[in-house]
């Protein structure tokens, strides 16, 4: 299947601790991007790549550090949990198109609870 | 400050009684508006892409229209699998990231 995937779905952990999300997309996209979606339901980007070059690096506490390998592939790190990050975070990725706005596409996302 | 406003943020809806959400937004420089549907405990899901006012594009049920300052998704004769959060977003010129609304939650009752 082509798609953008993210491991786990899942993620329940204590306050403090340091964790990680995967993501993977093998439509081909140059351009991948980490976004966050609150209680509220309302979806902020956090990150975007594009050929494993940070170009989007939104008010995001220091404890957040993506990494990107290679350009199908952008990892989400976070330091020193805390209540406030659970939320669900969504991977997406996009092809380049000179000029135009394209279309991104979303994988199914990873619900982060902080106990 | 660029805005994203969705209204109603829920509606209600029978079976085959179409209707429209709405999308306003004020942003210097549209470079594109996108309708993405949302089903729960999923990733949104791309619907349309709007470049320029007097654009319209059509889906099945689900017909997309953008002027200068808002776009409209009219949903004609809904059906139950419908139901969704049906979210907007727009990007600017000299930017590559989605700015969403709140979104709308739609429920279509048999």
């Amino acid at each position: 299947d082509t798609a953008v995937s993210q491991t786990p779905k899942y993620l329940v952990t204590q306050m403090g601790n340091d964790k990680s999300i995967k993501c993977e997309q093998n439509l081909g996209h140059d351009t991948m991007y980490w976004y966050k979606q609150d209680s509220k339901k309302f979806l902020k980007i956090m990150f975007s790549y594009n050929n494993k070059e940070l170009i989007i690096n939104e008010t995001v506490p220091n404890r957040f550090s993506p990494k990107s390998p290679d350009k199908a592939h952008l990892n989400l790190h976070i330091n020193s949990l805390e209540l406030g990050d659970s939320a669900v975070y969504f991977c997406a990725s996009s092809p380049s198109r000179s000029g135009r706005a394209t279309e991104q596409f979303f994988g199914p996302g990873t619900r982060l609870t902080v106990l | 400050e660029d805005q994203v406003t969705q209204s109603p943020e829920a509606l209600r809806l029978q079976e085959g009684e179409s209707s429209s959400l709405n999308c306003s937004y004020t942003v210097s420089g549209l470079r594109g508006l996108f309708w993405y549907r949302q089903d729960p405990g999923k990733g949104p899901e791309f619907l349309f892409t709007l470049y320029s006012a007097g654009e319209e594009k059509e889906k099945e049920r689900l017909k997309a229209t953008l002027t200068k300052k808002e776009s409209f998704l009219h949903i004609t004769a809904p059906k139950p699998e419908d139901s969704a959060t049906y979210l907007c977003a727009v990007v600017k010129f000299g930017f590559q990231k989605l700015v969403f609304g709140t979104g709308t939650r739609l429920l279509v009752s048999p």
